[in-house]
């Protein structure tokens, strides 16, 4: 069964680092997001992506995030400066027009 | 601001009974409604989506929709121990293709 596949599962960054969370989505599909998750918190959107561009983000998704579909595969979140409040489970997910999946997660932790 | 309500729980079950989750959203300018089920440090996983008034029902899930009322309701038919795990409603509004999570409601189905 197609799945979306994200890399690293967890990632340990020094405050004011750069990361770089990755994500493959299922084949065919043509929306892509990023949402996240604090500990304890609600899932947030972050960010929606078709067509090769932005078409939706939240306001959370400031100038410190960005995101790239660097080839015709993978789909990027950037976060730029980490700050200890980034620290949170970062989820990618793809929709064919009907449903989202979600990848399994990528555990960031900020220190 | 389009919320979401979920009660928090810990909604407690005996094995083989049925749950019942419960849902409110705040805005009537909603498109379709979906339930996840998200395990404790895992990512969200979805059961069934739904955008007609009335009931769904998908093996021993049933999601059921009231537009007038603004709720959605799902339940777990001979609820499992595997069936513990907090579930996320999550609403896909008319305008933009993000979906807005509730906080999730916490199961546990005792043997």
């Amino acid at each position: 069964e197609p799945e979306v596949t994200q890399t690293p599962s967890h990632q340990v960054t020094q405050m004011g680092q750069e990361v770089i969370l990755r994500c493959v989505p299922i084949s065919n599909h043509l929306y892509f997001y990023w949402y996240r998750q604090i500990l304890g918190q609600k899932v947030e959107f972050l960010v929606s992506f078709y067509n090769n561009e932005i078409s939706e983000k939240s306001e959370i998704f400031d100038d410190q995030f960005s995101v790239e579909r660097p080839d015709g595969s993978n789909f990027t979140l950037k976060i730029r400066s980490t700050k200890l409040e980034d620290s949170a489970m970062y989820f990618c997910a793809s929709d064919g027009g009907a449903e989202a999946f979600f990848g399994q997660g990528t555990r960031l932790t900020v220190v | 601001q389009k919320e979401v309500e979920q009660n928090s729980g810990p909604l407690s079950v005996p094995e083989g009974a049925i749950a019942s989750l419960n849902c409110t959203y705040s805005d009537r300018g909603s498109q379709s409604f979906f339930w996840y089920r998200q395990y404790s440090g895992k990512s969200p996983e979805l059961i069934m989506f739904i955008y007609s008034n009335g009931d769904k029902e998908d093996g021993r899930f049933t999601a059921q929709l009231n537009k007038a009322s603004q709720y959605v309701s799902l339940l777990i038919r001979d609820s499992q121990p595997s069936d513990s795990a907090t579930y996320l409603c999550a609403v896909l509004w008319a305008a933009g293709n993000k979906l807005t999570f509730g906080g999730g409601t916490r199961v546990l189905v005792k043997p």
